[in-house]
């Protein structure tokens, strides 16, 4: 039982370089997130989907676009590396209903030169 | 829009004993859920306890209890018999209903002393 799935785990970027993280869940959920991790920031929302097809700006969304390819995946894009994106970056998934969980990834540390 | 507040960037316990860690949250919703969640330093987010808006009883799991008041806002973890595998970043976490977003605290980093 994967659950959420994203890779690469680490990556290092130049200014400018750009790179896309890949998301995976096997749980049938309808919501997907992309968040990232700043040291005294928690965690901050980039973008979601809240179904196939949808994607909705989060909390921090510049520099950064989203594709949800079908229902179990969910891809995150920089298209141009900046120093401030520097981050750990988590996917997530859930429900709308039920429990409210969300079950998180395992992290993608990005560090840009 | 939802705010979580956690104002103690650190704390530390003994082996065994007892810790609190506080959460505020502001909202104008009636209808929420609240979560502890854990982060080792393998990175992953592990729900430690979750709470409904609606239960006025606190949750419990195990040595993990929240002291919830609704009126206060306010979701409080508390860790009993703290053991050495408890040390860990933890966030509060708010959530509405539907597919929005799960809003965090910055965090409370926990240290557990032998």
């Amino acid at each position: 039982n994967a659950g959420v799935t994203q890779t690469p785990k680490f990556q290092v970027l130049k200014t400018g370089q750009s790179m896309t993280l890949q998301c995976a869940q096997d749980m049938n959920h309808n919501s997907m997130y992309w968040y990232r991790q700043d040291p005294g920031m928690g965690l901050r929302l980039i973008y979601y989907s809240a179904s196939e097809g949808t994607t909705d700006k989060g909390e921090v969304p510049n520099g950064y676009n989203v594709s949800r390819l079908n229902k179990r995946e969910f891809s995150l894009r920089l298209e141009s590396a900046a120093p401030s994106q520097t981050s750990v970056y988590f996917c997530a998934s859930g429900d709308g209903r039920g429990s409210g969980e969300l079950f998180f990834g395992e992290g993608s540390r990005l560090t840009v030169l | 829009a939802q705010t979580v507040t956690q104002s103690q960037p650190e704390m530390s316990v003994q082996e065994a004993e007892t810790v609190t860690l506080s959460c505020t949250y502001d909202t104008s919703e009636s209808d929420y859920y609240l979560f502890w969640y854990k982060q080792p330093p393998s990175r992953q987010m592990i729900l430690v306890i979750r709470q409904e808006a609606y239960k006025q009883q606190n949750a419990t799991e195990n040595r993990f209890s929240v002291n919830f008041q609704k009126a206060a806002k306010s979701f409080s973890l508390k860790i009993s018999d703290s053991q050495l595998g408890d040390a860990a970043m933890y966030f509060c976490a708010y959530r509405s209903p539907g597919v929005r977003d799960m809003r965090f605290g910055a965090g409370t980093r926990l240290t557990v002393k032998p």
